[in-house]
């Protein structure tokens, strides 16, 4: 059983350009939640996505949009990349109270 | 504001030492409380976790977690660390109504000497 998988590991994009992160959950998980962790930070909560919906935000601006697709797969959407967006974006996948976590996506803007 | 603190940042023991590890939260209602690990070049994950009844918890690897309601805290403790407890450990909390939102602490890095 596969557990949850991100892509791509490893990204490298300039200000202002736009990225796309990839996220499979684990079998049988219907809710994904979206977290930044920034280089000696805890994870911080970006959003949770359940039944194709947005079900709460953190406290990100709209240049953090995400979906759900009905396979319960998600991606996160970063616009107008700043500086300060470089970090590791964690995906993880629940289906009660226990979530399951990725291996992140390592985005880096220069 | 909702919020969860670790007290220790950097934490370096021997062998065979004992270990605790503070957190703290915020907040004085129900509560979902966590531990995660994250070993070096390896995602996060679940060390134990409380949701209700007894407030000591034990966890993977013989680490074990109390719930103290009235200090709001969740320490971690081992009685005897390896050196492959070498990692960083982080405490997260779900608030009442949080739908599965963890607020993570800062994390604390342990190195453990051989």
């Amino acid at each position: 059983d596969a557990g949850v998988t991100q892509s791509p590991t490893h990204l490298i994009k300039t200000r202002g350009q736009q990225v796309t992160l990839r996220c499979s959950p684990k079998s049988g998980h219907d809710t994904v939640s979206w977290y930044q962790q920034a280089l000696g930070q805890g994870p911080q909560f970006i959003f949770q996505y359940y039944e194709e919906e947005e079900r709460q935000r953190g406290n990100f601006p709209d240049r953090f949009s995400g979906h759900q697709f009905p396979n319960y797969s998600s991606e996160l959407n970063v616009n107008a990349l700043l500086l300060g967006d470089s970090a590791l974006y964690l995906c993880a996948s629940s289906l009660q109270r226990e979530q399951f976590f990725g291996p992140g996506t390592r985005l880096t803007v220069l | 504001a909702q919020s969860v603190s670790q007290h220790n940042h950097h934490v370096i023991l021997s062998e065979a030492a004992s270990l605790e590890l503070g957190c703290n939260y915020s907040y004085g209602g129900t509560v979902n409380l966590f531990w995660y690990v994250q070993y070096p070049g390896q995602h996060l994950q679940l060390l134990l976790k409380y949701f209700s009844g007894d407030p000591l918890v034990k966890g993977i690897k013989g680490f074990e977690a109390e719930f103290i309601k009235s200090k709001f805290s969740f320490n971690l403790r081992k009685p005897s660390v390896q050196w492959s407890d070498t990692a960083e450990y982080f405490c997260a909390v779900v608030f009442s109504g949080g739908y599965n939102k963890l607020i993570f602490g800062a994390g604390t890095r342990l190195a453990v000497h051989p």
